[in-house]
């Protein structure tokens, strides 16, 4: 099993630009989530879903939109990108909530200027 | 609401010796969870241990245990018999039972000293 992947493991991005990134996972896990981890941050929660076409936002969602057609992929998409964006994108997947562990991706570090 | 913080942004400890990492977890529900995560310089996440609120029995891993004070909402991580593969930056997390968002600390930067 890969687990959680996430593409692209490094951007560039210039000011309000647009771009997606890519997370998948093979370990059949019905809850998906999108965090955020700002320098000298923990992470924080931007969108999550709970299975095909359910998603919805979690404490930072303001410039970002998620979508869920498979029970595998989850992308994170960023619209008119901007400074305060630049952040480490993680993926986690897991079991159905319930203080179950979430299994993390490697992280999308994701610069704009 | 839900609050998580870790008031030692630094730690070190000397190879062998043992380390306690402080977190508290501040909500007004009564079941919960909570987790301690490593992250190396590779940035993988990585889930240390993990407790639930309703067990009065604190949980352990190996060489990682935690000391879980539910009316203090206290929540620390010892590390015995530290390694220097344990040197990582350690986030405490919370999650209420029916939530699906986990909240995090900022987290403390463990160094382990040869």
């Amino acid at each position: 099993n890969a687990g959680v992947t996430q593409t692209p493991k490094f951007r560039i991005l210039k000011i309000g630009q647009s771009m997606t990134l890519q997370c998948t996972q093979d370990m059949n896990h019905n809850y998906m989530y999108w965090y955020r981890q700002d320098p000298g941050m923990g992470l924080k929660l931007i969108y999550y879903s709970v299975g095909a076409g359910i998603t919805d936002k979690g404490e930072v969602p303001n410039g970002y939109n998620v979508s869920r057609s498979t029970t595998e992929d989850f992308p994170l998409r960023l619209e008119l990108a901007a400074p305060s964006q630049t952040s480490v994108y993680f993926c986690a997947s897991s079991y159905p909530t319930g203080g179950y562990e979430q299994y993390f991706g490697p992280g999308t570090r994701l610069t704009v200027t | 609401a839900q609050t998580v913080t870790q008031s030692q942004p630094e730690m070190s400890v000397q190879e062998a010796e043992t380390v306690t990492l402080s977190c508290t977890y501040d909500t007004s529900e009564s079941d919960y969870y909570l987790f301690w995560y490593k992250q190396p310089p590779s940035r993988q996440m990585i889930l240390v241990i993990r407790q639930e609120a309703y067990k009065q029995q604190n949980a352990t891993e190996n060489r990682f245990s935690v000391n879980f004070q539910k009316a203090a909402k206290s929540f620390s991580l010892k590390i015995s018999d530290s390694q220097l593969g344990d040197a990582a930056m350690y986030f405490c997390a919370g999650q209420r039972r029916w939530d699906n968002d986990m909240r995090f600390g900022a987290g403390t930067r463990l160094t382990v000293k040869p």
